[in-house]
C-alpha cells in the first residue's frame, strides 16, 4: 500500500533530550516536508526536501534539524527539544512537489516536559 | 509573502443546509490553490485543487482573482463531512519557494444531524 508511515504515533521527552521523528515513503516521491500542526495556528511548513541531498526551511525550522540521505526516508531531529515543540507533527510528501497532491503521515504527537 | 486566511475556526451547519467554507489570501500573482480535509482520526488528505476544476464529494471551489477567494461550496451539507478543512495556496513562480505550501489555520466544520 502507497503511504507515508510516520514513527513514533506519540512520544513524551524531556527538554533537552535529543529525538529523532522518522518518516519514510514508498513511492518513489521526490518530494517530502516535515508541518507542524498547533491549536489555533494551522498547519506550519518547518522543512522540506526537493530531493536526495536538497533541503530547504520552511516557515518555522528554528530548533529543528532534518537530513535526506535517501529517498525514501527524511527524518526530523530535535537537537535539544524544548516545551514550545510540543505538538502535532506531519511528514508529507509528493512526486515534486509541484501542484499535485501531498500524502500525509498519521501524525506524532511530541510532548516536551 | 503569501498568506492564507481562514476566518471562521468553527462553522456549524444542519444537515442539508448549504455549506460555504471561506478562505481569502495574499498574493499578487496567479496562485494555485487547494482544499485538504482532515476527517476525524484519519490523515489530512487532499480535498480538491482549483487548477483541476473538479467537484470532489459535492464540494466545488472557484478561484475568485478579483476577491483573492477560493472558498469551498456544498449544496447539502451530509453528517459525514464534519471534519478540520484546511485552505492552502502554493506560488508556482517564486523559484525555490514554489516548494512551500502555506496553509490557513483551518476552519471546523460540524454538521448537525
Amino acid at each position: 500500500e502507497a503511504q507515508v508511515t510516520q514513527n513514533p504515533r506519540y512520544l513524551i521527552t524531556v527538554t533537552g533530550k535529543k529525538l529523532t521523528v522518522t518518516c519514510s515513503q514508498n513511492m518513489n516521491h521526490e518530494y517530502m516536508s516535515w508541518y507542524r500542526q498547533d491549536p489555533g495556528l494551522g498547519l506550519r511548513q518547518i522543512y522540506y526536501s526537493m530531493n536526495v541531498e536538497v533541503t530547504d526551511k520552511g516557515d518555522v525550522p528554528e530548533g529543528y534539524k532534518v537530513s535526506r540521505k535517501e529517498k525514501r526516508n527524511f527524518p526530523l531531529i530535535l537537537e535539544s527539544p524544548s516545551p514550545n515543540q510540543t505538538s502535532l507533527y506531519f511528514c508529507a510528501s509528493s512526486w515534486n512537489g509541484l501542484n499535485e497532491k501531498l500524502f500525509f503521515g498519521s501524525g506524532t504527537q511530541l510532548s516536551v516536559l | 509573502a503569501q498568506r492564507v486566511t481562514q476566518p471562521e475556526k468553527l462553522l456549524s451547519v444542519f444537515k442539508g443546509a448549504p455549506v460555504e467554507l471561506k478562505c481569502n489570501y495574499s498574493y499578487s500573482g496567479s496562485p494555485e490553490l487547494f482544499w485538504y480535509v482532515q476527517y476525524s482520526r484519519q490523515r489530512l488528505q487532499l480535498l480538491l485543487r482549483h487548477i483541476s476544476r473538479e467537484s470532489i464529494k459535492g464540494f466545488t471551489a472557484d478561484l475568485n482573482k478579483g476577491e483573492t477567494s477560493f472558498h469551498l461550496k456544498k449544496p447539502f451539507a451530509q453528517e459525514e463531512d464534519s471534519a478540520m478543512y484546511y485552505c492552502a495556496l502554493r506560488d508556482p513562480y517564486s523559484g525555490a519557494g514554489s516548494y512551500q505550501l502555506t496553509f490557513g489555520k483551518g476552519t471546523k466544520l460540524s454538521v448537525i444531524p
